[in-house]
């Protein structure tokens, strides 16, 4: 139980284009989903969270004109990077938590995003 | 802001070793958690721990809240290969369930 996917798992894009990012809880509902980053050999840093029907939480420092957060149902959020640029380049990882559970979160396996 | 102090590192030990890490809090927390993560991979929820005091075990893992809720630590028992990889812990006493990070621990088995 409690898997999450994520899909694309690499995507390469050319400076300028947007790429979306889907995050499906498979085999739960997931009121909460929150959207990391990670760089090489670093903890993950948490960009926003994302309640089912609502505007998206960002932190602190994480434009959210520029990192677009759906999440229109309780399996599925989206991550937009529009007008992706080289520095956008990451590992991007998804989580949910489980509506009926308390604080555990289950993680995708991450996409690679690399910017050309 | 809260912070995670999460130590050892790196650790390189030989196989069959038990393995000892913690993560200190700078404020009391609800929850306590530890995942490892593989390269390349997003990171696996290996125990949950929600009370102070609390001992749990996941096969050969075993995890403990600490009495004064700002600490937690994991030990793995007779380490395998299969063992390396990066463990987080994270906290969280937060109503928006958002979960603080530690930098990680590094596990390495020595050929």
């Amino acid at each position: 139980g409690a898997v999450v996917s994520q899909h694309p798992s690499r995507v390469i894009c050319k400076s300028g284009t947007s790429v979306k990012i889907e995050c499906r809880s498979l085999d739960f509902q997931a009121t909460t989903m929150f959207w990391y980053r990670q760089f090489p050999k670093q903890s993950l840093m948490l960009m926003a969270t994302s309640n089912e029907g609502s505007k998206a939480t960002y932190e602190q420092g994480v434009e959210k004109d520029k990192f677009l957060i759906n999440h229109a149902s309780l399996t599925l959020s989206t991550l937009t990077v529009t007008s992706a640029h080289p520095e956008d380049s990451s590992f991007y990882i998804c989580s949910a938590r489980d509506t009926d559970s308390y604080y555990e979160q289950y993680f995708g396996p991450g996409t690679r995003l690399t910017v050309t | 802001g809260q912070q995670l102090n999460q130590s050892p590192q790196s650790m390189f030990i030989q196989e069959g070793e038990d393995v000892s890490m913690n993560c200190t809090s700078s404020s009391i927390f609800n929850t306590w958690l530890w995942y490892k993560q593989d390269p390349g991979e997003g990171p696996v929820l290996l125990i949950a721990l929600y009370k102070a005091g609390e001992l749990t075990s996941n096969g050969r893992l075993t995890a403990q809240f600490g009495i004064t809720r700002k600490d937690s630590f994991l030990n793995i028992s007779a380490s395998i290969p299969s063992d390396v990889g990066i463990y987080f812990c994270a906290g969280s006493s937060d109503s928006n369930y958002q979960l603080i990070w530690g930098a990680g621990t590094k596990l390495i088995i020595k050929p």
